[in-house]
């Protein structure tokens, strides 16, 4: 099956400090990536849509200044979180969808293990 | 999007059935219906979709009536390692769309 990655896994930073994260489709073509967040005990919350080659789409709320989106390629997502705050504290988690049609079986989308980042 | 109503959790003995219930009495003509498991520390994993009747796959069952109002997650014989996270999501099937995450039901198998 498709596999997505995260890097890193786990992050630990300084508030004020920006923070990489980047979101990998392994083994197929991603038109499109979102991005969750999910805290502890919580469900997942959509922040973004992540289209290759144009703008992201954000989340009614989720400050685009502050979670920059860059969808370089058919592979790769990167979501940066800027001078971060110990409320930006939270798991982060990847999806990607191909638009071509064959590649995903039953419409699933493939989710990345997660990044979880603490802001001290 | 089909809102959907989950039991927030249920508790289970190992090798008993588990069947987790969610009503979505707003389904539209072309929704399908979706599960998702997640445990903790991870991103979610799919189980198993389905559009009427039943569906049926290595992990799960998923029971759909008629009217498609609700939807039955059926887990056979349920071990230690099934204790999980578990989502329903209904919405039409466009890849470029994304998931629309409830709060789910916590499930724990108790030994």
């Amino acid at each position: 099956g498709a596999v997505v990655s995260q890097h890193p896994s786990w992050v630990i930073c300084k508030s004020g400090t920006s923070v990489k994260i980047e979101c990998r489709s392994l083994d197929f073509q991603a038109t499109t990536m979102f991005w969750y967040r999910q805290f502890p005990k919580q469900s997942l919350m959509l922040m973004a849509t992540s289209n290759e080659g144009s703008k992201a789409t954000y989340e009614q709320g989720v400050e685009k200044d502050k979670f920059l989106i860059n969808h370089a390629s058919l592979t790769l997502s990167t979501l940066t979180v800027t001078s971060a705050h110990p409320e930006d504290s939270s798991f982060y988690i990847c999806s990607a969808s191909s638009g071509a049609e064959g590649l995903l079986s039953s419409y699933e989308q493939y989710f990345g293990p997660g990044t979880r980042l603490t802001v001290t | 999007l089909a809102k959907t109503t989950q039991p927030i959790s249920m508790d289970s003995y190992e090798g008993q059935e588990v069947n987790i219930t969610c009503s979505h009495n707003n389904i539209a003509t072309n929704d399908y219906i979706t599960w998702y498991q997640q445990f903790p520390s991870q991103g979610p994993r799919f189980i198993i979709q389905g559009y009427k009747t039943k569906v049926t796959n290595e992990v799960a069952s998923l029971f759909i009536p008629a009217d498609r109002k609700s939807s039955t997650l059926s887990l056979p014989r349920v071990s230690l390692s099934d204790t999980a996270v578990y989502y329903c999501l209904v919405g039409r099937r466009r890849r470029n769309t994304p998931l629309v995450f409830g709060k789910g039901t916590r499930l724990s198998v108790i030994a």
